[in-house]
């Protein structure tokens, strides 16, 4: 069964903080994993996706095939940063089907 | 481009009624997805459109329904509402059917059924 599990429902840090925002995953074969935000009032956007390797607002993702987890990370959390994160693979088997964790609510403290 | 647009933004309906919702995808994309989204969960996919015709359907019963239109516009319909369809349903748009597109979504209609 595909399932995507994100355990925290909130992920309360102060500013300068390190965070890390976990994300498991169970899904056969290798599907392409998303992060995408959800700013207060904003549209669903994306954050970052794994194939690309980018950095995007000091975030990074590294995937762990063994473990089947794509954890989000930043060393330094800034206020800007509060808002829900849903990890989400990508199923493509003929059409795309995203597949979203429940999201985990990140609210940065000045 | 004004991106991924949907209307109306909020609508609230009884039990019994029908809905359409409607969608238009970024200029250029061909594909439409629609997604369901409960109260402190995370979407989920309803179906996807391509070149007009249904490519994907989630777990939803046949009360949902979709037709993609020759402009790649989108109506989400929903038939015999019940409270436990009360959602915000997105629309997302991509170039292609399948692979690793990268889904872009629109702001969402928030149904409320009593």
């Amino acid at each position: 069964a595909q399932r995507v599990t994100q355990p925290e429902k909130l992920l309360s840090v102060f500013k300068g903080a390190p965070v890390e925002l976990k994300c498991n995953y169970s899904y056969s074969g290798s599907p392409e994993l998303f992060w995408y935000v959800q700013y207060s009032r904003q549209r669903l956007q994306l954050l970052l996706r794994h194939i690309s390797r980018e950095s995007i607002k000091g975030f990074t993702a590294d995937l762990n095939k063994g473990e089947t987890s794509f954890h989000l990370k930043k060393p330094f959390a800034q206020e800007e940063d509060s808002a829900m994160y849903y990890c989400a693979p990508l199923f493509s088997g003929g059409y795309n089907k995203l597949i979203f964790g429940a999201g985990t609510r990140l609210a940065v403290h000045p | 481009d004004a991106g991924v647009t949907q209307s109306p933004t909020h609508l609230i309906k009884t039990r019994g009624q029908h809905v359409t919702l409607r969608c238009s995808p970024i200029s250029g994309h061909k594909s439409v997805s629609w997604y369901q989204q409960v109260l402190g969960q995370g979407p989920q996919f309803i179906f996807q459109y391509y070149e007009k015709e249904e490519r994907g359907r989630g777990n939803f019963p046949d009360r949902f329904s979709a037709r993609q239109f020759p402009n790649y516009s989108s109506e989400l319909n929903v038939n015999a509402l019940l409270l436990g369809d009360s959602a915000l349903y997105l629309c997302a748009s991509t170039k292609g059917q399948a692979g690793a597109n990268v889904l872009t979504f629109g702001a969402g209609s928030r149904l409320t059924v009593l």
